[in-house]
């Protein structure tokens, strides 16, 4: 089952920011928070993941809470193609690779122009 | 995406006939996933592999099985199509052993069954 909670929907105006929250509260002290999303009929596509530091590339940001029960990720400036659903996910990472990803129902993104 | 491709795109076929999708890639990675999307249910775990003829069960798997004899192809066969596997299934690879944790997936294979 997944283990976060996010918003069914949210909108978004074009060149603003866009905040994607998700709570992770039962989340273990190795478990890493990822982000994906899928633009309508594509694969999913790996934004950015983060442990307990913030993390930044060339897509967004990943604001983890100091007790990690939550996390949002930032579209700095969201443009139409951002359009989306967002999925926030927690895994360990192994080298084992045990563990797998596992897909909630995500966030809805829509960026209106 | 680069680096994995799966074929066909898109299939129809007749309830009871059996159905093979390709999952291919040029990434040397370790592990492969097949996955299904469907409405209301999200992307959900078929089978996966962790190495060449090395593979595993994931949450929907009755119904299909999966072969892997070499490192880039990953092969889902459904043995008897039912109307229930319509869905729009999904290739991903990883290698956790080279440090790449993330998924990067293909870009579906939208399978009808009349």
């Amino acid at each position: 089952d997944a283990k976060t909670t996010q918003p069914t929907s949210m909108d978004c105006a074009e060149g603003r920011a866009a905040n994607l929250p998700c709570n992770h509260s039962t989340i273990s002290g190795n478990e890493y928070v990822y982000w994906y999303r899928q633009i309508h009929s594509q694969g999913p596509q790996y934004i950015i993941h983060g442990l307990k530091n913030n993390e930044t590339n060339e897509m967004a940001s990943l604001i983890i809470t100091e007790d990690r029960k939550s996390s949002t990720l930032i579209l700095p400036h969201a443009t139409l193609r951002d359009t989306a659903v967002y999925y926030c996910i927690v895994r360990v990472d192994s080298q084992g690779g045990s563990e797998k990803l596992v897909f909630g129902k995500g966030t809805k993104l829509t960026v209106n122009p | 995406d680069a680096g994995i491709t799966q074929s066909p795109r898109h299939k129809v076929t007749e309830t009871g006939t059996p159905v093979t999708l390709r999952c291919h890639q040029t990434e040397n990675h370790r592990y492969m996933y097949w996955y299904r999307q469907d409405p209301g249910h999200g992307l959900r775990l078929i089978h996966y592999s962790y190495g060449v003829k090395d593979t595993d069960k994931g949450e929907v798997s009755d119904g299909y099985s999966v072969s892997r004899s070499k490192t880039e192809d990953f092969l889902l066969t459904l043995e008897s199509a039912t109307s229930s596997q319509t869905s729009v299934y999904f290739c991903a690879i990883s290698d956790p052993g080279q440090g790449d944790y993330g998924y990067t997936f293909g870009s579906g294979t939208r399978l009808t069954v009349v």
